[in-house]
């Protein structure tokens, strides 16, 4: 149980398109996700907290007009990354906490690549 | 502010030997910790988590990590390693104003040599 999917694994894009990364809950249904951003070899960094609903909240420094969130569901959460360009290529990761849960445990999808030519 | 520590960027050990990955963190109140390993291209997996209780924790693929109050330590810790154990490892700790936020350390890969 307790599985996240993220759509698309990868994707290469070019400079000034936008991508719409997807983050699914499977087997549960999530209040909350969340979603980060990995450089190479460093940790992740939350960009915002998405609740079901109601509108993100963006973490300092994130661009809410670059990275637009919606929670449309208690299953889904997608990431927009709009006018892309080269120095928005990263490890892009979104978490999912289920309903209810006692201890904030989060559960993590596989991640999404992007790549902005 | 709560932070955690990960002194080392990497972790040698040989097959069937114990691993030690440290972490010691940073917090002003009784910590939420949590251990993640990370595998090439993929996202987190939960290993294991110390919210209160006894300070050794047991966790997913034979891992433990002991929480010791006085030394702000959460090691992670493996009585015999495995190659495939290879991987990233993140310790993280849960915000204390915002239960939602976890603060991750910045990784230790470990590499277990056969």
């Amino acid at each position: 149980g307790a599985v996240v999917s993220q759509h698309p694994s990868w994707v290469i894009c070019k400079s000034g398109t936008s991508v719409k990364i997807e983050c699914r809950s499977l087997d549960f249904q999530a209040t909350t996700m969340f979603w980060y951003r990995q450089f190479p070899k460093q940790s992740l960094m939350l960009m915002a907290t998405s609740n079901e609903g109601s509108k993100a909240t963006y973490e300092q420094g994130v661009e809410k007009d670059k990275f637009l969130i919606n929670h449309a569901s208690l299953t889904l959460s997608t990431l927009t990354v709009t006018s892309a360009h080269p120095e928005d290529s990263s490890f892009y990761i979104c978490s999912a906490k289920r309903a209810g849960a006692t201890y904030n445990e989060q559960f993590f999808g596989p991640g999404t690549r992007l790549t902005v030519l | 502010a709560q932070s955690v520590a990960q002194p080392e960027d990497q972790v040698n050990v040989a097959e069937g030997n114990p691993l030690t990955v440290k972490c010691t963190y940073s917090v002003s109140g009784n910590p939420y910790l949590f251990w993640y390993v990370q595998y090439p291209n993929r996202g987190l997996q939960f290993l294991l988590k110390y919210i209160t209780g006894d300070n050794l924790v047991k966790g997913s693929y034979g891992f433990e990590a002991e929480f010791n109050k006085s030394q702000t330590s959460f090691h992670l810790k493996k009585p015999s390693a495995l190659v495939s154990d290879s991987a990233l490892y993140f310790c993280a700790v849960r915000s204390l104003y915002n239960f939602n936020k976890f603060y991750f350390g910045s990784g230790t890969k470990l590499n277990v040599k056969p």
